[in-house]
C-alpha cells in the first residue's frame, strides 16, 4: 500500500497570500495518477487537479500541481476567501488500494 | 447535470444491517468506475474500494474487505455499500464518487455524492 504523508498539517496565510501544498508518497506514483481534493465544512470534497497538473472542470487557474516520483505539489498562487478548506492529495495508480494522504488544513490568518 | 445521490442519514444500533444507496443521473451510469470513500468524524478520507456498474467487477481495500459490501443495479443507476452487523465504529459520514476517466477505474474521483451519515449507537 502506498501511503501518502501531506505537509503541513496546518497552513495559516492570508487572502492574497500564495500557498504551497506538498504531498509525498512512499513509492514512486505515476504522473497520471496523482490527484488533489479541497473540502470545506460539511460538504464533499471537490475534485481540483488530476493527473497531477490538469485542472478539472470549473477550477481556477490559480490553482496549480506539479512534482513527479514521490514528491508532488499544489500551489495556490493568490489566496481567495473562498480557498480556505483542507486539501487532500490521493493517489489511484497501483494496485489498490488507492489512497488518501491525511489533509492540510488551511486556515485563514 | 451530472450527479450522484445518496439515501439519507441513518441511525442503527450496534449488529444491525444497513444498506445505503447512490444514484447517478446525467451521465451513462455503466460505463463509469464508482467508488466509495468513508471520513470518520474530524478524520481524513479513506479510499474503501469501487465497483464497475456494467460488470459489477470490484477493487478492494483489504482494510474494508469482509466487513462491507459494494453492489450496483445497473438498471436503475444505483450503488449501494451494505453491512451485515454493524459496529459502533462504523460511525463515519460515507461518500460515494465516480471515477471520471477510461483508465479502467485509475480515475480520480470527479463527480461526489453528498455523503450519508452513519451512526451506530446502542
Amino acid at each position: 500500500e502506498i501511503v501518502l504523508t501531506q505537509s503541513p498539517g496546518t497552513l495559516s496565510l492570508s487572502p492574497g497570500e500564495r500557498a504551497t501544498l506538498s504531498c509525498r508518497a512512499s513509492q514512486s506514483v505515476s504522473t497520471s495518477y496523482l490527484a488533489w481534493y479541497h473540502q470545506k465544512p460539511g460538504q464533499a470534497p471537490r475534485l481540483l487537479i488530476f493527473s497531477t497538473v490538469h485542472r478539472a472542470i470549473g477550477i481556477p487557474d490559480r490553482f496549480s500541481g506539479s512534482g513527479s516520483g514521490t514528491d508532488f505539489t499544489l500551489t495556490i498562487s493568490r489566496l481567495e476567501p473562498e480557498d480556505f478548506a483542507v486539501y487532500y492529495c490521493h493517489q489511484y495508480g497501483t494496485s489498490p488500494p488507492f489512497t488518501f494522504g491525511p489533509g492540510t488544513k488551511l486556515n485563514m490568518k | 447535470e451530472m450527479q450522484l445521490v445518496q439515501s439519507g442519514a441513518e441511525v442503527k444500533k450496534p449488529g444491525e444491517s444497513l444498506k445505503i444507496s447512490c444514484t447517478g443521473s446525467g451521465y451513462t451510469f455503466s460505463n463509469y468506475w464508482l467508488g466509495w470513500v468513508r471520513q470518520m468524524p474530524g478524520k481524513a478520507l479513506e479510499w474503501m474500494g469501487t465497483i464497475h456498474p456494467g460488470d459489477s467487477d470490484k477493487r478492494n481495500n483489504p482494510s474494508f474487505q469482509g466487513q462491507v459490501i459494494m453492489s450496483v443495479d445497473k438498471s436503475i443507476s444505483t450503488a449501494y455499500l451494505q453491512w451485515s452487523s454493524l459496529k459502533a465504529s462504523d460511525t463515519a459520514m460515507y461518500y460515494c464518487a465516480r471515477a471520471g476517466g477510461n483508465s479502467g477505474g485509475h480515475d480520480a474521483f470527479d463527480i461526489w455524492g453528498q455523503g450519508t451519515m452513519v451512526i451506530v449507537s446502542s
